[in-house]
């Protein structure tokens, strides 16, 4: 069965403190993996894609990879304005999404 | 990128009611879909809206309860019918505007709570 695992579930870090969340998959025919922000009340806020093994994206303070079973997102000396909820989803053989339950990040100044 | 616009934003109804949450993007997009977030946890698919045929569903919702119109490329309405409690949710329209493997964009949403 067709799987996304987010791991931590919450992670309190101090503002400056670098570390990385982490989204661990089984699927059958990986079509892509993205990576969202969501803050309380919004929608899904799009961040990156990642469409094979070794693959790397950044953006400001945010690194995204992606191996053959997990994806890593690394927040380099965050701020509080970092806090959310980070979604990771993958995109199965038929071009469904399945979501993770979401890392919700605390940056506390 | 695509632009989503959702209305209403939120809305208390009482039990019994329906709603129906309007749905616009600021482009012509190929897929809209409509999912469910429950506090807390992560977005469930409702349906996919189809333009100018019926919408599909995912399994555990049904047209009855959740009837869904897509009359042109940029504009979906998504109905919740004979709400109760338990419907109390965000209710969340995505569109992605080209192949199939491109980004899914997502709108504010909409906070329902039923009474």
């Amino acid at each position: 069965e067709d799987q996304v695992t987010q791991s931590p579930e919450a992670l309190r870090l101090q503002e400056g403190e670098s570390s990385s969340l982490n989204c661990s998959y089984t699927v059958s025919g990986l079509r892509g993996l993205f990576w969202y922000r969501q803050d309380p009340g919004k929608g899904p806020e799009f961040l990156f894609t990642l469409y094979s093994a070794g693959e790397e994206k950044e953006k400001e303070r945010l690194k995204a990879t992606l191996t053959k079973k997990e994806s890593f997102l690394h927040i380099t000396a965050p701020k509080p304005e970092d806090s959310a909820t980070y979604l990771c989803a993958v995109q199965d053989s038929n071009y469904q999404l399945i979501w993770g339950a979401g890392t919700k990040l605390i940056i506390k100044p | 990128s695509a632009v989503i616009s959702q209305k209403p934003s939120r809305d208390i109804c009482q039990r019994g009611t329906s709603l129906t949450i309007q749905c616009q993007v600021d482009s012509q997009v190929t897929m809209m879909f409509w999912y469910r977030q429950q506090p807390g946890q992560s977005l469930t698919l409702i349906a996919t809206a189809n333009q100018g045929s019926e919408a599909t569903y995912e399994s555990g919702f049904v047209i009855d309860k959740f009837p869904i119109s897509r009359p042109n490329l940029t504009f979906s309405t998504l109905t919740v019918s004979n709400m109760s409690p338990e419907d109390s949710s965000i209710y969340l329209c995505s569109a992605r505007s080209g192949a199939a493997q491109d980004t899914q964009y997502f709108g504010p949403g909409t906070r329902l709570t039923v009474l």
